[in-house]
């Protein structure tokens, strides 16, 4: 099936860097998305992408759907310890059916404060 | 709190036993989707309604089966359980039917097989 390649697979950062990370994909997608499942919860989307190119910022995060549609970054800046979680990017196929999703297998970020 | 509501939280049953996992989802959503979550894999979509009817089909395998009743809630069965069958189930619901990816997600059941 359809794939997404998160990197990187975990980060342990100290409290105050910024930190980056990335999906790729060989195939073109319609939307990129990104979400945050913390601990016993579900994912909770934190950002949406919809045109190639398109930058957006939700507080300290900054996600970016690339120019060729089969990528996306997501940026955080000046991180703290609630960051904590893993962080899933998520992608609606061009052409795809009705709204399912493809997810990666998502980046693990622990926060050293 | 997403507004999407599941039950149980947890469960735990033995090799070729059947369950059923049940998800309410926001008001006036339409939309269901369940989705699996194990180690190994990361969110793999299994299935979605919308208002009663089936409109999409991801990995689901033919032991599992999935139904939206009129008040919307959705219920997915699990039979013949296997060891492999050991994950997180995730319900979400969206308004709309083709949607924009933006969904709300429960907070997921945990099945264990033993």
């Amino acid at each position: 099936g359809q794939q997404l390649n998160q990197s990187p697979q975990s980060m342990f950062i100290q409290e105050g860097e910024d930190v980056s990370m990335n999906c790729t994909s060989s195939s073109i997608f319609n939307t990129w998305l990104w979400y945050k499942q913390d601990p016993g919860e579900g994912p909770v989307l934190l950002i949406a992408l919809y045109k190639a190119g398109e930058l957006t910022s939700n507080g300290r995060l900054t996600a970016q759907f690339g120019i060729t549609r089969k990528d996306s970054f997501l940026n955080i800046s000046a991180s703290i310890p609630s960051d904590v979680g893993i962080y899933f990017c998520a992608g609606q196929l061009y052409g795809g059916s009705q709204g399912n999703l493809i997810f990666g297998k998502g980046t693990k970020l622990s926060v050293k404060p | 709190d997403s507004g999407v509501t599941q039950t149980p939280k947890h469960l735990i049953t033995a090799t070729g036993q059947r369950v059923t996992l049940r998800c309410s989802p926001r008001s006036g959503d339409l939309s269901v989707y369940w989705y699996q979550q194990s180690l190994d894999q990361g969110l793999q979509f299994l299935i979605q309604y919308y208002n009663g009817e089936e409109r999409a089909k991801g990995n689901i395998l033919e032991r599992f089966s999935a139904q939206q009743f009129p008040d919307l809630h959705s219920e997915l069965n699990l039979s013949s359980l296997e060891l492999g069958d050991s994950a997180l189930y995730f319900c979400a619901s969206s308004v709309r039917l083709a949607g924009t990816g933006e969904l709300f997600f429960g907070e997921g059941s945990r099945l264990t097989v033993l």
